[in-house]
Order: C-alpha cells, then structure tokens, then sequence
C-alpha cells in the first residue's frame, strides 16, 4: 500500500509569485485535503477534494486553489504569493466511502518559504 | 464554529513512566470524532488514536488512551510506559463529519513531548 506523498519537500519563492504543489493520494483513497500549518501553529483546513470538485473550504482567500486528478491525485495553487504564506502545506487523503472514512492520513508535507 | 484548545505547549516525562496531554473542545454539535495525532520531526502527522463521541467507551490502542468526558468537552490522551520514539509534537483534533461538506478537521496548536532517557 502506497501512502501519501507530496512534491517538493522544500521550495522557495519570492512575494508575488505562484507556486504549485502536488500531492498523491495513498491507494484506494478518493478525497483529499489540504491543511497549511504556519510555525508553532496546528494545521488549518484549506480545502476537501472529491470526485475532483471541492467539497468543502476554508478561510482562505480565492489566491489558493486546488485541482483533483482522476487518479486522485491533487494540486494545490497559490497566486500572488505573501510572507505569511510561509509555512508547512500538509496534504491527506481518506476514503470517504469506506468503513472508516473519518480517518485522515498525512503526507510529510511541503515546506514553503517565502522572501 | 468549532474550537480545539492544548493548554500544556511543552511537556516531559521520563522515560517508562505515564503522562497526559490535556485537552478541551468546543461545539454544538452531538455527533463528531476527536483524534490524536503525533507529528515527528519527519513532519508527518501520525494517527494516535480516534475516539467517536456516540461512544461512552473510552478507546485505547495499546499503550495510549484516551478520557473522554462529553458534557466537560474534554479528551486527554495518556500514554503508558513512555518510549523515547514517543518524542514528538502531539496536536488533539475535532471533526465533524459532513459527507455532501467534506470533512473537515479542526486541530489545536500542539504539545510538544519529549521523553527523557
């Protein structure tokens, strides 16, 4: 069984670039989320993906966005980069029909640092 | 809105011996799920333990346990015969299962353990 794995594990972008991570879902799973979890700070849902729409969304602001492949795979876009997007992007996939849907599992993340 | 409060930011415990991480909830709901997570310096976030609040039983999964008290809104975590792979960050969690919504996970800001040799 393949977990979740995420793309890249670091990147460093400037203020007012975009930057794009990815995200496999582990095998079997068809919903993704995305959480960001800032320095000292427990993660914060971003957005759910299922069947390739999202399902549910967080407080942030329309700059971060998101796409679900048919291989429930999953992106997650940010537009207009600023310094408080610096920190750990968390993705977790989950089975949603399955006997324990509730249970989320974790990739280790991709650490976003921005100038 | 639903609230998820760690009040220990840093904990210890030696080595073999038992300690509990507190924590409090807040919400109207009747129906959700507490977790436990751990998060290891590799980052990633590792289920503990999962408890289903229609549940009166306490869950338990080897050495780790939960105490559950719905109406305090209350779920510590203890863990037993600490080992030094214990070490991590441990962050309490709320869901509220909403299948047409997503599930959506509300975390609270963490317990750093560290077990001391």
């Amino acid at each position: 069984e393949t977990g979740v794995t995420q793309s890249p594990t670091h990147l460093i972008k400037t203020r007012g670039q975009q930057v794009t991570l990815r995200c496999s879902s582990q095998s079997g799973h068809n919903t993704v989320s995305w959480y960001q979890q800032a320095l000292g700070q427990g993660p914060q849902f971003i957005f759910q993906y299922y069947r390739e729409e999202e399902n549910g969304r967080g407080n942030f602001p329309p700059r971060f966005s998101g796409l679900q492949f048919p291989n429930y795979s999953s992106e997650l876009n940010v537009n207009a980069l600023e310094l408080d997007d610096s920190a750990l992007y968390l993705c977790a996939s989950s089975n949603t029909t399955g006997s324990e849907a509730e249970k989320l599992f974790f990739g280790s993340g991709t650490q976003l640092s921005v100038l | 809105a639903q609230t998820v409060t760690q009040s220990q930011p840093e904990m210890s415990v030696q080595e073999a011996e038992t300690v509990t991480l507190s924590c409090t909830y807040d919400t109207s709901e009747n129906n959700y799920y507490l977790f436990w997570y751990k998060q290891p310096p590799s980052r990633q976030m590792i289920l503990v333990i999962r408890q289903e609040a229609y549940k009166q039983q306490n869950a338990t999964e080897n050495r780790f346990s939960v105490n559950f008290q719905k109406a305090a809104k209350s779920f510590s975590l203890k863990i037993s015969d600490s080992q030094l792979g214990d070490t991590a960050m441990y962050f309490c969690a709320f869901m509220k299962p909403f299948r047409s919504t997503g599930n959506q996970f509300y975390f609270g800001t963490g317990t750093s353990l560290t077990v001391i040799p």
